[in-house]
């Protein structure tokens, strides 16, 4: 198994330019999530979706947007880019709704906006 | 609501010297708690997770934490530093499906590990 994979592993991208981060996992996990990271501020969640065709905003979701179309993948979508998203993309998985699940995380996405 | 608080944004201890990272958590109900580990310029992997088996959770590369429900403390401890566990550790706790089953994490604490 691969786990949790995230595409691309690095972006530049300019203010105002759009792109969409693909995350894949292949553990048939219910429950996926993107999270962004700052320095000092942990992992913050940006939206999440808790089965295929359904999506929730997190705690930052402004500037996002997602898609679940697929079980097996979550789109985390930036329309129009800026600065002040410039961060570490981390994508995760859990297999369902046990409080004691353990989410597995994706290597990241660094993605820089000029 | 849940939250975690950890008190220390950087540690340095010397290598062979006992570790402690130190977690506290708030919670409405019987938490769900994790310490991940971040290597630089790495992806999160878990370190250990508390899920009312045992107060004492055992974890990779010697980690062990203890859970504490009358200090709401979740602190991590090893024995002896290695150079290896330089990183940066997150403290977590989990939520309740209702809520998406989301993480919160802490700011995170950053172990430096001397010679």
């Amino acid at each position: 198994n691969a786990g949790v994979t995230q595409t691309p592993k690095f972006r530049v991208l300019k203010t105002g330019q759009s792109m969409t981060l693909l995350c894949a996992q292949d553990m048939n996990h219910e429950y996926m999530y993107w999270y962004r990271q700052d320095p000092g501020m942990g992992l913050r969640l940006i939206h999440y979706s808790v089965g295929e065709g359904t999506t929730a905003k997190g705690e930052v979701p402004d500037g996002y947007n997602v898609s679940r179309l697929k079980k097996q993948n979550f789109l985390l979508g930036l329309e129009s880019a800026a600065p002040s998203q410039t961060s570490v993309y981390f994508c995760a998985s859990r297999p369902g709704q046990g409080i004691r699940e353990t989410q597995y995380f994706g290597p990241g996405t660094r993605l820089l906006v000029l | 609501a849940q939250s975690v608080t950890q008190l220390d944004s950087h540690v340095s201890v010397s290598e062979g010297t006992p570790v402690l990272l130190r977690c506290n958590y708030s919670s409405s109900y019987s938490p769900s708690l994790f310490w991940y580990v971040q290597h630089p310029n790495k992806g999160l992997q878990l370190l250990l997770k508390y899920t009312s088996a045992a107060t004492l959770v055992k974890g990779i590369n010697g980690f062990e934490a203890e859970f504490k429900k009358s200090e709401t403390s979740f602190h991590l401890t090893k024995p002896s530093a290695h150079m290896s566990d330089a990183a940066e550790y997150f403290c977590v706790v989990n939520t309740l499906y209702n809520q998406g089953g989301k993480l919160i994490f802490g700011q995170g604490t950053e172990l430096s590990v001397k010679p």
